[in-house]
């Protein structure tokens, strides 16, 4: 079975340009989350969706920062225009049930660099 | 919200011995707390959770416990392997009908040295 996949798997931009990562959730899975990794903050919850509607986006750092999922087989998140203080590996997961129970699967990541 | 604490940061341990990490959280509503995995250049996966009606739970070599009363869970690992080595992350979730948030710890780097 195929697990979450995220492209790219790592990116190097420059400041100010867009960064678009993609993620595609395991088929059959109603909830899908964007977690943001770096070493001073750990795993930060960025946004999360439930049948493919955004619930909370409460941890989405600032306007530059947005995220879709136009379907059950594909989300986006989006940095416009990017920083360097946003690279981190942004990490994208899915969860079969809508309950606040049962196991995460995550994807590799994303790596961005924003020189 | 939901606020979790993990210690220590790093933890070496010999080959063999155990290993101890332990997590503190805030929202007494919280009900869920699994512990994930993250080996190098890969995303976290889950090793083992427990509910907040149970006290402790076993997996072959590791083990969680949680103390509701003092709002902290903590993990063990016993007879540390070379594979072991990883970085471990705590988590809670709190029990509520809108949502279904994972709060992360900071995270645990686990040398197991040979």
């Amino acid at each position: 079975d195929a697990g979450v996949i995220q492209s790219p798997r790592h990116e190097v931009t420059e400041m100010g340009q867009e960064v678009t990562l993609r993620c595609k959730p395991i088929s059959g899975h109603n909830s899908l989350f964007w977690y943001r990794q770096t070493m001073m903050r750990g795993l930060e919850l960025l946004i999360y969706f439930n049948n493919n509607v955004p619930i909370d986006d409460s941890g989405m750092p600032e306007d530059r920062f947005s995220a879709k999922m136009p379907n059950a087989s594909f989300s986006t998140l989006k940095i416009q225009p990017s920083e360097p203080r946003d690279s981190a590996v942004y990490f994208c997961a899915s969860k079969r049930e809508r309950t606040n129970t049962g196991e995460l699967f995550f994807g590799e990541g994303s790596r961005l660099t924003v020189l | 919200g939901e606020n979790v604490e993990q210690h220590p940061s790093t933890l070496s341990v010999q080959e063999g011995d155990s290993a101890v990490i332990k997590c503190t959280y805030s929202d007494s509503a919280s009900n869920y707390f699994p512990w994930y995995k993250q080996e190098l250049g890969k995303g976290p996966q889950l090793i083992i959770d427990i509910r907040s009606n149970v006290g402790e739970k076993k997996d072959q070599r590791i083990a969680v416990t949680l103390n509701k009363t003092a709002k902290h869970f903590s993990l063990h690992i016993t007879e540390t392997q070379p594979e072991d080595s990883a970085v471990y992350f705590c988590a809670a979730s709190p029990r509520s009908y809108n949502t279904d948030k994972l709060i992360f710890g900071t995270g645990t780097r686990l040398q197991v040295f040979p």
